[in-house]
């Protein structure tokens, strides 16, 4: 069956420091994937998703980035933490045809002091 | 791109009341729409999704969602709500052929017993 994990599961970084949050995929090949961010009220915000090896697409202009250097690992990244981007992260994937429905993480609670 | 709204912040209602939630897409083409759930501490599943068809989609846990597509919206509906279905309901929708995920803001709805 298929596994998703995200770690960390919470992480407090300073203002300026970088960050590097990883998200793996077992059991499946070539899953669509996915990181989101979600805060209260504004619900669940695209923020990267990705169809391939190397291939990213961004949804809103931030602070942040996002890579896949292996097929079921995505990586979200930022050289320097502004405080704005404390937040709930959440990477999800998808089968690789059809649109099928999203498979979510349990989340990373990061906090940028 | 496409966008998602859901036309109410926070629902309560009692048990055994009736339960209507909106949601309305904005895109140019054939969606995908999906309904998901996230009861309290657990990860985001999901509740019901419309690919094609029959427009009336029936959901686990007695929940059905309608898809209308003159007026770009696919409301949730439960004849009969109970108290285990305090949560947050989030609407979504992807393209035809697309992969990106884009979700609404989310609806707390609150059961009271």
């Amino acid at each position: 069956s298929q596994t998703i994990h995200q770690w960390p599961a919470t992480l407090v970084q300073p203002v300026g420091s970088p960050l590097s949050l990883e998200c793996t995929v077992e059991g499946t090949s070539n899953p669509n994937l996915y990181w989101y961010r979600q805060a209260a009220g504004r619900g669940l915000q695209l923020l990267f998703y990705s169809v391939g090896i190397g291939q990213i697409s961004s949804e809103v202009p931030q602070n942040l980035s996002a890579s896949r250097p292996q097929d079921r690992q995505f990586i979200l990244s930022s050289k320097k933490l502004l405080l704005s981007d404390s937040g709930f992260y959440l990477c999800a994937w998808s089968a690789g045809q059809g649109n099928e429905k999203l498979f979510f993480g349990s989340g990373t609670q990061l906090s940028v002091l | 791109a496409q966008s998602v709204s859901q036309h109410n912040h926070h629902v309560i209602l009692s048990e055994a009341a009736s339960l209507e939630l909106g949601c309305n897409y904005s895109y140019g083409g054939t969606v995908n729409l999906f309904w998901y759930v996230q009861y309290p501490g657990q990860h985001l599943q999901l509740l019901l999704k419309y690919f094609s068809g029959d427009p009336l989609v029936k959901g686990i846990k007695g929940f059905e969602a309608e898809f209308i597509k003159s007026k770009f919206s696919f409301n949730l509906r439960k004849p009969s709500v109970q108290w285990s279905d305090t949560a947050e309901y989030f609407c979504a929708v992807t393209p035809l052929y697309g992969q990106n995920f884009v979700f609404g803001p989310g609806t707390r709805l609150s059961v009271l017993p």
